[in-house]
């Protein structure tokens, strides 16, 4: 399986600090995507980073990939309450499929 | 913005009937997408449609399953006679192509209950 797999599982973070989160997986990709997702909710797309990019930046968000350490990150700076939320990798192989990792749930203190 | 969109948003059935998903695509899109997440667990792909074909399906993906795009808007996913395990959020996607640096977008999920 080449699902990503996301570390830690929950991060607490104090509002205005930095919040990072990586995701490792197995096998050769096109791209990796990250969601967010909101208690019971459905996945927002934040950002896709392709498999010959190394850095990509949306906004306050901040994603790396490491192809040779098949590994991904996301930095969330300056959180606010509003992106408590749970935070999924997904690879995508051009398999006709997304693989999701476990997730990371990230909870910020006001 | 176009968006995913799926009805029912939650579906309460009884273990062994049919039930039919519905999902509406973003409209120039052309793949299309069944995932299901149990809860507390994974997003789990289920399978993939192109050009009224299915391109991709899991092991989840089972006789008891089937997809259909019976208009030009519409994606249905079918599941024949429900189980207990069946309970999940199913969320539709759509892309404009498939790999290569295409986001799938998903639409709010359903959310489904076999008792």
């Amino acid at each position: 399986s080449q699902q990503g797999e996301e570390d830690p599982q929950a991060l607490s973070i104090q509002e205005g600090e930095n919040a990072t989160m990586n995701c490792s997986y197995k096998t050769s990709i096109n791209n990796l995507q990250w969601y967010r997702q909101n208690s019971g909710r459905g996945l927002v797309h934040l950002i896709l980073i392709r498999s010959n990019e190394r850095e990509k930046h949306s906004g306050r968000l901040r994603v790396t990939l490491d192809t040779s350490k098949k590994s991904s990150s996301l930095l969330i700076t300056a959180s606010r309450a509003a992106d408590t939320a749970s935070y999924f990798c997904a690879t995508d192989a051009n398999d006709y499929k997304l693989s999701f990792g476990a997730g990371t749930t990230v909870t910020v203190r006001a | 913005e176009p968006e995913v969109t799926q009805t029912p948003s939650h579906q309460v059935t009884q273990m062994g009937q049919e039930v039919i998903l519905r999902c509406v695509p973003i409209s120039n899109h052309l793949y299309f997408y069944w995932y299901r997440q149990i809860l507390g667990q994974k997003v789990e792909f289920l399978v993939s449609f192109y050009n009224n074909e299915i391109s991709e399906k899991s092991e989840i993906f089972d006789d008891q399953f089937s997809v259909e795009r019976p208009d030009g808007s519409n994606f249905t996913l079918k599941i024949r006679s429900t189980k207990l395990e069946d309970s999940a959020m199913y969320f539709c996607a759509s892309s404009l192509r498939t790999g290569g640096g295409e986001t799938q977008y998903f639409g709010p999920g359903t959310r489904l209950l076999v008792l």
